[in-house]
């Protein structure tokens, strides 16, 4: 069964920084290009970031690009998100969220529960 | 960025009944196009890919279609387990972009 974990989500002040994990089992991580997408609450969702199987390639989008930086860790089927100098405009649900390919296509057929990061003073 | 136009944004019927969501791109994306499903405090999950496809273990009642930038979601009879919120997605570029959500709600 597949299935991805996030973690390292909590509450954190303005311009302050953040990591989150995902940990994925039931599948082969490095057979599958990987992302991040956020949702704040009540909201719709945004994608934030997405890595292919060997991090050849990386994207992000335009409001996360600078500050956020996402990596990946085959030995270790872990997925991460390093968030710097944090917005109150980040809080959101972050899922964690497999491509269904190794290289980037864009498409998520599995998510994880997601992980709450709070901008707050 | 490409946008997504969703309508309608809320959505009211009853069980058995036939819905149908839009959602326009801004710009040609082909049929780079996905539907996934949400329900409350829960993630999303895909329904359909590529503007048509369905992905496995998918009912037949959910179906997608297109015309140019143009693309259509339907359920065909309505079932109690089919209200949540649907967003449209696009692949074709970076950065992926979502619909704003079509909420599916029990008249």
């Amino acid at each position: 069964e597949v299935q991805l974990v996030e973690s390292g989500g909590g509450l954190i002040q303005p311009g302050r920084s953040l990591r989150l994990s995902c940990a994925a089992s039931g599948f082969t991580f490095d057979d599958y290009a990987m992302h991040w997408v956020r949702q704040a609450p009540g909201k719709g969702l945004e994608w934030v970031s997405g890595i292919s199987w060997n991090s050849g390639t990386i994207g992000y989008a335009d409001s996360v690009k600078g500050r956020f930086t996402i990596s990946r860790d085959n030995a270790k089927n872990s997925l991460y998100l390093q968030m710097n100098s944090l917005r109150a405009e980040d809080t959101a649900f972050y899922y964690c969220a497999r491509d269904t390919v190794s290289l980037i296509r864009g498409i998520f057929d599995y998510w994880g529960q997601g992980t709450l990061v709070t901008v707050s003073s | 960025d490409i946008q997504m136009t969703q309508s309608p944004s809320t959505l009211s019927a009853s069980v058995g009944d036939r819905v149908t969501i839009t959602c326009r791109a801004s710009q040609s994306i082909g049929n780079w196009l996905a539907w996934y499903q949400q329900k409350p405090g829960k993630a999303p999950t895909v329904l359909i890919y590529d503007a048509a496809s369905m992905e496995s273990g998918v009912p037949s009642r959910f179906s997608g279609s297109t015309s140019g930038t143009e693309f259509t979601f339907t359920i065909n009879s309505l079932q109690p387990d089919d209200f949540a919120t649907y967003y449209c997605q696009q692949y074709s570029s970076y950065p992926y972009t979502f619909g704003q959500g079509t909420k599916l709600e029990i008249k």
